[in-house]
Order: C-alpha cells, then structure tokens, then sequence
C-alpha cells in the first residue's frame, strides 16, 4: 500500500515551545488532511490542505502542504499541556476514496 | 443528536470465535471506513466502502469481513482467521473526500 512516514514518531518538549511534525509521502498527494486524538480518544479532524504550497494557520496551529505535493508540516507555536496527543496525517483524494493515514506522531507536553 | 455510533465499547472473544462489531452512522455519508490500531501505533485501514453494496479491502483486510447492506451501516466481522485481533477498532464516514468523522471505538481484547 501506499506509504505515509511521519518524523518524528515522538517528541516530549516543555510547555512553551515549539513543536513540529513532518509528513512525507512516496507519491503525489492530491489532498492531505491533519487530525488530532488525545489519548484514549478517537481522530478528530483538524484541517485539509488542496493546493501545491497552501499555508494554512488555526491559531497557534499552522499547516503547509510541499510544493511538490509529496510533504506537509504541522507546526505548534508556543504548545501548552491541552495539545497532548497524537497527531496524524492522512492521505485522500482520488476515484478511489481511500483515506489512509500516517504513522502519528505522539506529543507530549511537560507543565 | 448527528454521528457515528460504535457499539460494543468493550469486546471481549474466546479463542476460534467470530465477532462482530457495530458501527452506525445518520450522516447521511457515502463512504464508510473500518481502522485498526494498536498501541502506541498509527490507524491502518482494514476496509472501506464508498457507496452501499460495495466495499474494498484495505491494507490488512485477512481475517476480516465487511458488509454495507444499509448506508447508515457498515458492520466489521473479525473471524476466527485473524490471528492476533485483540486492538482497538475505529469506525469513521466521510462524503467525498471532506472530513472523516470517527466513533469512539470498539476496544477488542481475546481471552
């Protein structure tokens, strides 16, 4: 199946920093899409990104899809203990309506 | 109240038996997904069905069957070939490739 990488698969910072996670595809995406599950939730949608190079912020969250259309970024300025969880990108578009996910990368916050 | 339902939320199975997990949606959505994730793991798709009647295997379909008789369902049968099921189940719908909207999980554990 298609391959989706997320680096890191894991990163503890200090409430106050800034956090970054990667997500990288073998293919062209046509679509990318960003959720967020806290532990011993369940995805819950963030964001889609459409188009080569889009940048996209939700408040401290911003987004950014590769002008290749084969990466994109979740960045987290200035995180705080609420956005604990793990953050996945996955992967859409196409005839076949397939979603796939990446491998998430888990966040953790100290206070 | 609009969503996806899974039922049971926990599961519990003897060795060499079928169960079956419920997932319903009235969202009125196309595309229903089954996930399977393990812990501290990404979601991987097991299967998925974009309209009733139809459905396509995912990324580790064996051991698993799916049916979509109802656009408001699309139950998952994990059987007896399926050889290491205890993991937690995530049922999510979508209409064309907007956001997927999750239930709260079916966490499966064999005795």
């Amino acid at each position: 199946g298609q391959q989706v990488m997320q680096i890191p698969q894991y990163q503890h910072v200090q409430e106050g920093e800034d956090f970054t996670t990667y997500c990288n595809s073998s293919t062209t995406l046509s679509n990318i899409q960003w959720y967020k599950q806290r532990p011993g939730g369940h995805p819950v949608f963030l964001i889609q990104l459409v188009k080569s190079g889009e940048v996209k912020k939700q408040k401290r969250l911003t987004f950014q899809f590769g002008e290749a259309k084969k990466n994109s970024s979740l960045h987290i300025t200035a995180t705080q203990t609420t956005d604990v969880g793990t953050y996945f990108c996955a992967l859409t578009g196409g005839a076949t309506n397939k979603l796939i996910f990446g491998t998430g990368t888990l966040l953790a916050v100290q206070p | 109240d609009g969503g996806i339902t899974q039922s049971p939320k926990y599961l519990f199975r003897k060795e060499g038996q079928n169960v079956t997990l419920s997932c319903e949606q009235n969202l009125n959505h196309d595309a229903m997904y089954w996930y399977r994730q393990d812990p501290g793991q990404g979601l991987r798709l097991i299967y998925y069905s974009q309209i009733v009647n139809d459905f396509q295997k995912g990324d580790i379909a064996e051991g698993y069957s799916v049916s979509r008789e109802k656009k408001e369902s699309f139950p998952l049968t994990v059987t007896s070939a399926q050889k290491n099921p205890t993991a937690f189940y995530l049922c999510a719908s979508r209409q064309a490739n907007t956001e997927a909207f999750f239930g709260q999980g079916t966490r499966l554990t064999v005795v």
